[in-house]
């Protein structure tokens, strides 16, 4: 079975400055894709940026990017100048390739952005 | 678009007593999925479904029930409610590719926060 750790509970990071958040995911599948959503909380799942695991190039989407390593099955999220609307609960989120579209999710990491 | 609309957004239930929480979208989407999230966690998959009149079991199932008779709505029915059910409970929906195969993004609806007494 496949699953997701992410083993920061919470990270700090001050406005304007850049942050890393890491998971690692367990597979033994070779078509899958990955996702980083946010949770403000107003509690909606907001998607952030995804994967697919065939592509090597690191998706990027404005101020978040992610470091996408295969074979040690790791997906960072890293935040560039971080703003106070970044503060939020972050999930990271594995699902196959398949038809049948089940993400599993991590337990989250609470970002709290300083002003 | 609306996209993905739940109700109620807050409900208490006394352990034993039923609920419907129902879960509209309007994006056309095939598939539409029901989750759970606890404290400190993240979501579990409690139902899914890739079209009207065909659901399946996903990772939390036990004590809900759903159905799917059109693609816009997918209501999870709650039967003898337990204190274990306190909850926020997500509908997500999600649209396959036009070739069949993986589905793209999942969107989601704003939850429901339901607590069992």
């Amino acid at each position: 079975a496949q699953t997701v750790t992410q083993s920061q509970p919470e990270m700090s990071v001050q406005e304007a400055e850049t942050v890393t958040l890491s998971c690692t995911y367990d597979t033994s599948e070779s078509d899958y894709y990955l996702f980083w959503y946010k949770q403000p909380p107003s509690r909606q799942m907001i998607l952030v940026i995804r994967q697919e695991a065939y592509k090597q190039q690191n998706a990027t989407e404005n101020r978040f990017s992610v470091n996408f390593q295969k074979a040690a099955k790791s997906f960072s999220l890293k935040i560039s100048d971080s703003q106070l609307g970044d503060a939020a609960m972050y999930f990271c989120a594995y699902r196959n390739g398949g038809a049948t579209n089940k993400l599993i999710f991590g337990t989250g990491t609470l970002l709290a952005v300083q002003p | 678009n609306a996209g993905v609309t739940q109700t109620p957004k807050f409900r208490i239930l006394k352990i034993g007593q039923s609920m419907t929480l129902q879960c509209t979208q309007d994006m056309n989407h095939n598939y539409m999925y029901w989750y759970r999230q606890d404290p400190g966690m993240g979501l579990k998959l409690i139902y899914y479904s890739v079209g009207a009149g065909i659901t399946d079991k996903g990772e939390v199932p036990n004590g809900y029930n759903v159905s799917r008779s059109t693609t816009e709505d997918f209501p999870l029915r709650l039967e003898l409610a337990a204190p274990s059910q306190t909850s926020v409970y997500f509908c997500a929906s999600s649209y396959p590719y036009p070739d069949g195969k993986s589905t793209d993004t999942q969107y989601f609806g704003p939850g429901t926060r339901l607590t069992v007494l």
